[in-house]
């Protein structure tokens, strides 16, 4: 099946820096990436919608100036969670759909931020 | 925001009975999707339903879907130890986007 990747996998920074998550489609090529968030015990709330090569779409309530999503390359997502604080802290997901007729998506396996 | 409510929000039962989870929804979907996560996890996806579909099997999965009543179930049959995660459906919208709007979940736990 279709394979997607994040990473890292976890992160623990100091509040003011900037972390980059990477989310990659392994196997199959990818258009749209979507970013979710997840806070413990919470439900996955959709960030943003990243197609390859245009701006990404951002959810009502998220910064787009905070969460910078770069859809480079048809295998590749990253979300660049800028000034991290502690309140950014989450479970960072990612997941693409399949650019030929899928409307399934694969979801990768996640990246735990913790913003100290 | 949130589309979907999830009933019920947990669910503890015994190896080898049957698990039912409830999800509902507000507005018109193309499909609606099952996933599930263990603790600290990515998703799984276990069964994509459509729109003009009323029930789908996979393996000891039933799903059902009830436009009519924007609500779907989920039905593991012969509970495992392993089915032991939270289970979200996720609907899937009809614009060109397709992005998933994810329920509240329900957390499954199977007692052995």
């Amino acid at each position: 099946g279709a394979v997607v990747s994040q990473h890292p996998s976890w992160v623990i920074c100091k509040s003011g820096t900037s972390v980059k998550i990477e989310c990659r489609s392994l196997d199959f090529q990818a258009t749209t990436m979507f970013w979710y968030r997840q806070f413990p015990k919470q439900s996955l709330m959709l960030m943003a919608t990243s197609n390859e090569g245009s701006k990404a779409t951002y959810e009502q309530g998220v910064e787009k100036d905070k969460f910078l999503i770069n859809h480079a390359s048809l295998t590749l997502s990253t979300l660049t969670v800028t000034s991290a604080h502690p309140e950014d802290s989450s479970f960072y997901i990612c997941s693409a759909r399949v650019s030929l007729g899928g409307t399934a998506q694969f979801f990768g396996p996640g990246t735990r931020l913790t913003v100290l | 925001s949130q589309q979907g409510e999830e009933d019920p929000q947990a669910l503890s039962i015994q190896e080898g009975e049957n698990a039912t989870m409830n999800c509902s929804y507000k507005t018109s979907i193309n499909n609606l999707q099952w996933y599930r996560q263990n603790s600290g996890r990515g998703l799984v996806h276990l069964i994509l339903i459509r729109s003009n579909e009323r029930e789908k099997h996979s393996g000891r999965l039933r799903v059902t879907l009830d436009t009519s009543k924007k609500s779907s179930s989920l039905l593991i049959t012969a509970s495992r130890a392993a089915d032991t995660a939270s289970y979200f459906c996720a609907t899937g919208d009809i614009q060109g986007a397709q992005k998933l709007v994810f329920g509240q979940g329900t957390r499954l736990t199977i007692n052995p």
